[in-house]
């Protein structure tokens, strides 16, 4: 089906594991996005991509990774979670440009132990 | 930090008009407005954008400062469907097109 979907919508793990969080987009648009939300701080950005191969820095990246080896997807990976990445993850993709709309994913609920 | 400044709450009745504001002072001129809103316990979703002109579709209207340093969302008649958080953003047309911000928007609420 047509759309942006994340993977896995709920992850429950414990402190020191690695989390890949995926996030896969049919429509082939440029821009894909990562972003968390905590109860009082709203919507952060993590990284952000503008192509392949092409990613940078948000507001909030320390303790993530993330890759773009396809158009398609974008995966954000915990390397070694702790507590306070406790968060809804929200991944979203949009065409280049300042008109370019952001469609989100249904958000991925992740705790951590 | 956020390029765009939202009251942390507005309240509303339903079936009447509610006018959103947002402050952009340091927007540039290939800045667009963008406006999302997040119903609970879903992703945000796209209402309206703009330039310079006030912008009508079927969700909302966007009104637009002369010096667009401010705008506001009007959504011409609220329903309970409508309480959500609102969020304002600057999205430039150039280079830093994906840096965006969304702080933490504004929460309505609707009255019966």
């Amino acid at each position: 089906d047509a759309g942006i979907t994340q993977s896995p919508r709920y992850k429950i793990t414990e402190t020191g594991r690695q989390v890949t969080l995926m996030c896969h987009q049919t429509w082939s648009h440029s821009y894909m996005f990562w972003y968390r939300q905590d109860l009082g701080h709203g919507l952060r950005l993590i990284y952000y991509s503008a192509a392949a191969d092409i990613t940078d820095k948000g507001e909030v990246p320390d303790g993530y990774v993330v890759s773009r080896s396809k158009t398609e997807n974008f995966p954000l990976t915990l390397e070694s979670a702790t507590r306070s990445q406790t968060s809804v993850y929200f991944c979203a993709s949009s065409e280049a440009g300042g008109t370019g709309e952001l469609f989100f994913g249904e958000g991925s609920r992740l705790t951590v132990l | 930090d956020a390029k765009t400044t939202q009251p942390n709450s507005m309240e509303s009745n339903e079936e009447e008009p509610v006018h959103l504001p947002c402050n952009h002072s340091t927007i540039s001129g290939t800045d667009y407005i963008h406006w999302y809103r997040q119903l609970p316990s879903q992703g945000p979703e796209y209402v309206i954008h703009g330039l310079t002109s006030n912008v009508n579709n079927r969700m909302a209207s966007l009104a637009i400062a002369e010096d667009r340093k401010s705008s506001t969302l009007i959504l011409h008649r609220a329903t309970l469907r409508d309480a959500a958080v609102y969020y304002c953003i600057l999205r430039a047309y150039g280079g830093s097109q994906g840096n965006l911000i969304f702080g933490k928007g504004t929460k309505l609420s609707v009255k019966p």
